[in-house]
């Protein structure tokens, strides 16, 4: 079935460090998501991008919508320890089609 | 509020026992969702509901049974689980459609003893 390469697997930097990963497809996408996962919770949703090349900030996180429609990217500036935990990419074809989860980020951060 | 709440937080069940899983959310959405996850995987889809009909099973064991009363609440009844089926159950909700902006409870972290 349809994957999504999320890369990378895992990070662990230093509190203050700004973070960058990304979300690949084979395939064209017309929505991107970024959820972030904490231990024992559930998913909440951080961004939510629906055009090609828009870009989309929440606090110190920022998002884009590759202009090829194949991609996406999340930014974290300024890491704090708070920043820990899953972070998961999430794509979707169509407005009926379900969404396609990438394998997640694991952000770690250095004391 | 972007809220949808799952009772209980924790469940432990052995092979034999009937229980249920409950979500609500009063979003006004129109679409709900049963994920499963297991430990350090994306969730999976498991099924899907809109306007209160189920339009998607990801081709789930018949021992999961879900069920829509109204357009708030979405259950999910267990019955004759394996230990496999020990997971986190995510419930989410959207707007119309199959998935627009998703947003998750809590979950219910089920152990089948």
């Amino acid at each position: 079935g349809q994957q999504l390469n999320q890369s990378p697997q895992s990070m662990f930097i230093q509190e203050g460090e700004d973070v960058s990963m990304n979300c690949t497809s084979s395939s064209i996408f017309n929505t991107w998501l970024w959820y972030k996962q904490e231990p024992g919770e559930g998913p909440v949703l951080l961004i939510a991008l629906y055009k090609a090349g828009e870009l989309t900030s929440n606090g110190r996180l920022t998002a884009q919508f590759g202009i090829t429609r194949k991609d996406s990217f999340l930014n974290i500036s300024a890491s704090i320890p708070s920043d820990v935990g899953i972070y998961f990419c999430a794509g979707q074809k169509g407005w009926d089609d379900k969404i396609i989860f990438g394998k997640g980020t694991r952000l770690h951060i250095l004391p | 509020d972007t809220e949808v709440t799952q009772t209980p937080k924790h469940l432990v069940m052995g092979m034999t026992n009937k229980k249920s899983l409950k979500c609500e959310q009063h979003m006004g959405h129109r679409a709900m969702y049963w994920y499963k996850q297991k430990a350090k995987k994306p969730p999976e889809l498991m099924f899907v509901y809109s306007y209160e009909k189920l339009s998607i099973n990801e081709s789930v064991p018949s021992r999961f049974s879900p069920e829509c009363p109204n357009s708030s609440l979405l259950n999910l009844h267990l019955h004759a689980l394996q230990p496999e089926d020990s997971a986190l159950y995510l419930c989410a909700s959207s707007h119309t459609g199959t998935a627009y902006e998703q947003y998750f409870g809590p979950g219910t972290r089920l152990t089948v003893t």
